[in-house]
């Protein structure tokens, strides 16, 4: 069975552009979940979805992030205009959801480089 | 105050040293408590997962947690070359977990 895939491995973009970052959760996983590890600072939770529906985004830093899932499959995080400071690896995890959902299986993350 | 404080490292052990890796956290709510292991280039991976105090055995991994000291350790066992990786403690259940920033080990063989 495959697992959480992200696309792409690897973004080098310039300040102020967009990127968009690409996540498929394993199947039949209705939580998905964002999470980022900025330079020298612990993986931090940005948000999560149920589906289509976003249950938490407390973790959003501001309005330059956008997160959707459309049709509760693969979700996709863009950010715009990038800005030095986003520069990270941001992961996605995906759980199976109900009752005593402790794991979330995490992908191998997109590593972006803001320049 | 980070909410889990965590020894960044990195340790270097000879293989089958005994590695003890500790974090500690503030927030009481915290009720679950959990280990994942990241190798370099991947994305973490749960190890342990243990709920309220006490300790838990897998193989050559024991995780213990002391609530009354908010305190969160992993011991390895035997450690191989395979174990080098980092190590990241963390709570919270899979809707939000809150991670330390990791230890980094690395098994000599």
């Amino acid at each position: 069975e495959a697992g959480v895939t992200q696309f792409p491995s690897h973004s080098v973009i310039e300040k102020g552009q967009t990127v968009t970052l690409r996540c498929d959760p394993i199947s039949g996983h209705d939580n998905l979940y964002w999470y980022r590890r900025v330079m020298g600072k612990e993986i931090k939770f940005l948000l999560h979805f149920v589906k289509e529906s976003k249950q938490d985004e407390s973790g959003m830093p501001n309005n330059r992030f956008l997160a959707e899932r459309t049709g509760g499959t693969y979700s996709t995080l863009k950010v715009q205009p990038a800005e030095l400071e986003d520069s990270g690896v941001y992961f996605c995890a995906s759980s199976l959801g109900g009752q005593g959902d402790t794991e979330a299986f995490f992908g191998q993350g997109t590593r972006l480089t803001v320049v | 105050q980070k909410e889990v404080e965590q020894d960044p490292g990195p340790l270097s052990v000879p293989e089958g040293a005994i590695v003890s890796l500790n974090c500690t956290y503030s927030n009481s709510a915290f009720q679950y408590f959990m280990w994942y292991r990241q190798y370099s280039r991947k994305g973490p991976e749960l190890l342990m997962y243990t709920y309220s105090s006490g300790n838990k055995e897998d193989g050559r991994f024991t995780a213990q947690v002391d609530k009354s000291s908010k305190y969160i350790s992993l011991f390895i066992r035997d450690s191989q070359p395979s174990d080098s990786a980092t190590y990241l403690c963390g709570s919270g259940s899979a809707r939000q977990l809150t991670f330390g920033s990791g230890t980094q080990l690395t098994v000599l063989p």
